[in-house]
């Protein structure tokens, strides 16, 4: 059973804060994504990884950047947090086509 | 990336009527559609894909169908149960380079199944 987890389901920060957002597999999963997901909007894709250290711009990279250390774990960073960065944050892995997501997290920036 | 419309945003149906999602995509080189359901709180989950080498596929009460040329597919749920509330995605593969397994999500629908 192919487990993706991120680290809080909830997160509370301030405007200019850096916040980190981990997700972690269990399957030996190659390509990892991070998407946000507004009402109306679906999921669009922030960046994503298909090896470690490898990385690739989404739609919407501007204001977000990602770390990928080791094969398992695939990081988002907000470097300064802004108002317009409150949503929900879903991680994603595949080994080529279905897609397998955390549970997400919900973000607000006061 | 892909270009993809879904349609409608909210569906309201009664227990037993059938519900149907549209999407329309612009690659002409896409060729892998899937749908994801997703719980109210729940993660999304994929529940039904289908490939470009076929028209239509079935997994008891809900069926995709494609067509190519006019560049759409949609997702049929027949004797819909509450159970079937959700938001549905449909998804198409990232156009340009390398897939790695990228893909397009369309706007979701809203499907609310009444008793």
């Amino acid at each position: 059973d192919v487990k993706v987890t991120q680290s809080s389901r909830y997160l509370v920060k301030r405007t200019g804060e850096k916040v980190f957002l981990e997700c972690v597999q269990d399957m030996d999963h190659e390509n990892m994504f991070w998407y946000r997901q507004d009402p109306g909007l679906g999921l669009r894709l922030i960046y994503f990884s298909y090896d470690v250290k490898m990385k690739e711009k989404g739609d919407i990279p501007e204001g977000y950047s990602v770390s990928r250390e080791k094969k398992e774990r695939f990081s988002l960073i907000l470097e300064s947090a802004s108002t317009n960065q409150t949503s929900m944050y879903l991680c994603a892995s595949t080994p080529g086509d279905e897609q397998f997501f955390g549970p997400g997290t919900r973000l607000t920036v006061l | 990336g892909e270009n993809v419309e879904q349609h409608p945003s909210t569906l309201s149906v009664q227990e037993g009527d059938s519900a149907v999602i549209k999407c329309t995509y612009s690659d002409s080189a896409s060729n892998y559609f899937p749908w994801y359901k997703q719980e109210l709180g729940k993660r999304p989950q994929l529940i039904i894909d289908i490939r470009s080498n076929v028209g239509e596929k079935k997994d008891q009460r809900i069926a995709v169908t494609l067509n190519k040329t006019a560049k759409h597919f949609s997702l049929h749920i027949t004797e819909t149960q509450p159970e079937d509330s959700a938001v549905y995605f449909c998804a198409a593969p990232w156009a340009g380079g390398t897939s790695y397994g990228k893909l397009t999500f369309g706007q979701g629908t809203i499907l609310t199944v009444h008793p």
